[in-house]
């Protein structure tokens, strides 16, 4: 149980394009769902966290504008990176956190997308 | 704020021995959540292990446990046995009691040596 996807997990982009990453939780309802950025070598970064059907809390620093984050079901959430430049290449990871188990309870992480912006 | 520092970058054990990883923490609060999370080449993040702070004693999880200590804010993590699956980046972290974001360590880079 609690298995988060995401989808692509690999993906590459030219400069100037937009990219959508999936996020989804496959078998139990997630009303908060994380977005993390990891550089390489690096610890995890919150970007934002988005709760079902509301909009996005951005962290501190992070251009809401260029990373979209739409949570439109319990079970997905997407970030879209538009315009893309080379340094958003990175390793994107979300989590969900179980509506039935309450946040108390640990947040649940998907495999992450690799970014490569050309 | 809440800050997680862990201050060791890298290790190197050998297999079979029992190796601890050191973390530190800072917040205000008096009821949080502490984690250790595994992550392996493949990137998942795994939990090892968690803590709750209003519980005094210390979590265990087969051949992981945690010394927590709670007024030194210390919250280390002890692998015995140490087997060549555990070769990962671990992070320390922590959760506020209501669960609205998890702060992350800067990580500790575990070999485990044949």
């Amino acid at each position: 149980g609690a298995v988060v996807s995401q989808h692509p997990s690999w993906v590459i982009c030219k400069s100037g394009t937009s990219v959508k990453i999936e996020c989804r939780s496959l078998d139990f309802q997630a009303t908060t769902m994380f977005w993390y950025r990891q550089f390489p070598k690096q610890s995890l970064m919150l970007m934002a966290t988005s709760n079902e059907g509301s909009k996005a809390t951005y962290e501190q620093g992070v251009e809401k504008d260029k990373f979209l984050i739409n949570h439109a079901s319990l079970t997905l959430s997407t970030l879209t990176v538009t315009s893309a430049h080379p340094e958003d290449s990175s390793f994107y990871i979300c989590s969900a956190r179980d509506r039935a188990r309450g946040a108390s309870y640990e947040q649940y992480f998907g495999p992450g997308t690799r970014l490569t912006v050309t | 704020a809440q800050t997680v520092t862990q201050s060791q970058p890298e290790m190197s054990v050998q297999e079979a021995e029992t190796v601890t990883l050191s973390c530190t923490y800072d917040t205000s609060e008096n009821n949080y959540y502490l984690f250790w999370y595994k992550q392996p080449p493949s990137r998942q993040m795994i939990l090892v292990i968690r803590q709750e702070a209003y519980k005094q004693q210390n979590a265990t999880e087969n051949r992981f446990s945690v010394n927590f200590q709670k007024a030194a804010k210390s919250f280390s993590l002890k692998i015995s046995d140490s087997q060549l699956g555990d070769t990962a980046m671990y992070f320390c972290a922590f959760m506020t009691f209501w669960g609205d974001k998890i702060i992350f360590g800067k990580g500790t880079r575990l070999h485990i040596l044949p």
